[in-house]
């Protein structure tokens, strides 16, 4: 089975700073990895993913996240935040062998201030 | 250009009362979703259609059906609704030949709150 850990539930940074969230995986297969960013009052959308190939994947926005399979790990990253970048962000796995499910961390809630 | 559809926005039920959450999707996919988000629980799916004619369940399917009734749309239905189905439901699509890769198409999401 799939789960998806995101450590940190609230992150507070101050605009112009680098942020990074948290994101770990188990699973025993190989998976597909995904950051989704919800906006308030607004569905999920793609922010960036990793299927294959280099493990530093870049996004919308700025933003950028690196896979690290001996950690399992897909933390995303940008270095300087704005106050439009507050949103609640989400990680997701989807195994390689079959794609109709998305396993989602429980989310992170960035808030940028002023 | 509309995208996923979903409706109503905002819903209160009582105990024992039913209702039926629709979606339309306009961009000719093949697979349609239903998922919930609660509070600290992320989304969690309910049920999936993989392709038109076809519904599968999904980590939460209990006291929930749905339907298939053409490609653009999948219904999502409470026959007894309960108060621990309080939540905010979401609608998705994929193309079926990327959705491996993550191409989730969400709508806004509709507010159902049952007393």
């Amino acid at each position: 089975a799939q789960s998806v850990t995101q450590l940190d539930s609230q992150v507070p940074v101050f605009e112009e700073a680098p942020v990074e969230l948290r994101c770990n995986y188990s699973s025993s297969v190989s998976v597909y990895l995904f950051w989704y960013v919800q906006y308030p009052n607004q569905g999920l959308q793609l922010l960036l993913k990793y299927l294959s190939g280099s493990t530093l994947v870049k996004g919308i926005n700025g933003f950028e996240a690196e896979f690290n399979k001996s950690q399992t790990s897909f933390h995303l990253r940008k270095p300087s935040v704005h106050i439009s970048d507050t949103a609640e962000y989400f990680c997701a796995v989807n195994r390689k062998s079959t794609g109709n499910q998305f396993y989602f961390g429980t989310g992170t809630s960035l808030t940028v201030i002023p | 250009n509309a995208g996923v559809t979903q409706t109503p926005k905002f819903q209160v039920l009582k105990t024992g009362q039913s209702m039926t959450l629709q979606c339309a999707q306009d961009m000719n996919h093949n697979s349609m979703y239903w998922y919930r988000q609660d509070p600290g629980m992320g989304l969690r799916l309910i049920y999936y259609s993989a392709s038109e004619g076809t519904t599968d369940k999904g980590e939460v399917p209990n006291g929930y059906n749905v339907s298939r009734l053409n490609k653009r749309e999948f219904s999502l239905r409470l026959e007894s609704a309960a108060p621990s189905q309080t939540s905010v439901y979401f609608c998705a699509s994929s193309d079926g030949r990327t959705v491996n890769t993550g191409e989730l198409f969400f709508g806004e999401g509709s507010r159902l709150t049952v007393l």
